[in-house]
């Protein structure tokens, strides 16, 4: 199966710092999302991006299929902002994947006030 | 709305013992699916169902059923629960099957197997 692998695993900032956290994934996808998982264990969505760039407020992120990877970006960091982030992926036949989501190992984050 | 909803939030079992976690969603959504959680992993799916009546296994099915008679509800049944099947549990449902359809996760189930 798919293999996807997140960096840095722990990563430990100050309020204010900027941040990059990488996925790459072993194969082609039509699915790849980034979640946040907060300290009390909620899953959020935070963006559907199997190619190409998209920003929410601080947050940004960009997947280059081509060379199979996805980039995180966190602006001016809160401490709302730590928890668990995590890639996920999937492919499918037919533009469909059934949600069949794969995993990443899922990045730590910690900002500090 | 209330979302996905899992219940309970907590349990306890001994090695055996069978019991079934609770999901639901009232948002009319057609897929659903459960992952477990284990400490420094991600999620894994276990059983997934692109509508009712139809259910499929994910990456670790060995020692659980689904069944879906409803749209709403997509129970999970440990037969005979072991301690490996310690883990946090989440329910997860979307729109419908396709790639663009964003997922919402319950607020999970944590079970201790003893």
């Amino acid at each position: 199966g798919i293999q996807v692998e997140q960096s840095p695993p722990d990563l430990i900032l100050q309020e204010g710092a900027n941040s990059t956290l990488r996925c790459n994934f072993s194969d082609s996808v039509n699915n790849l999302q980034w979640f946040h998982q907060n300290p009390w264990g909620q899953l959020i969505n935070l963006f559907y991006i199997p190619s190409g760039t998209k920003q929410n407020g601080r947050l940004s992120a960009t997947t280059v299929a081509t060379e199979r990877y996805s980039l995180l970006y966190i602006s001016s960091s809160q401490t709302t902002d730590s928890g668990v982030y995590f890639c996920a992926v999937s492919v499918g036949s037919g533009g469909t994947s059934y949600g069949k989501l794969t995993f990443g190992q899922g990045t730590i984050l910690t900002v500090h006030p | 709305n209330a979302g996905v909803t899992q219940t309970p939030k907590f349990q306890v079992l001994k090695t055996g013992q069978s019991m079934t976690l609770q999901c639901a969603q009232d948002m009319n959504h057609e897929y659903m699916s459960w992952y477990r959680q284990d400490p420094g992993m991600g999620l894994r799916l276990i059983h997934y169902s692109v509508g009712a009546g139809i259910t499929d296994q994910g990456e670790v099915p060995n020692g659980y059923n689904v069944s879906r008679s409803t749209t709403e509800d997509f129970p999970l049944r440990l037969l005979s629960a072991a301690p490996s099947q310690t883990s946090v549990y989440f329910c997860a449902s979307s729109l419908g099957p396709h790639s663009t359809d964003t997922q919402y996760f319950g607020p999970g189930t944590r079970l201790t197997v003893l």
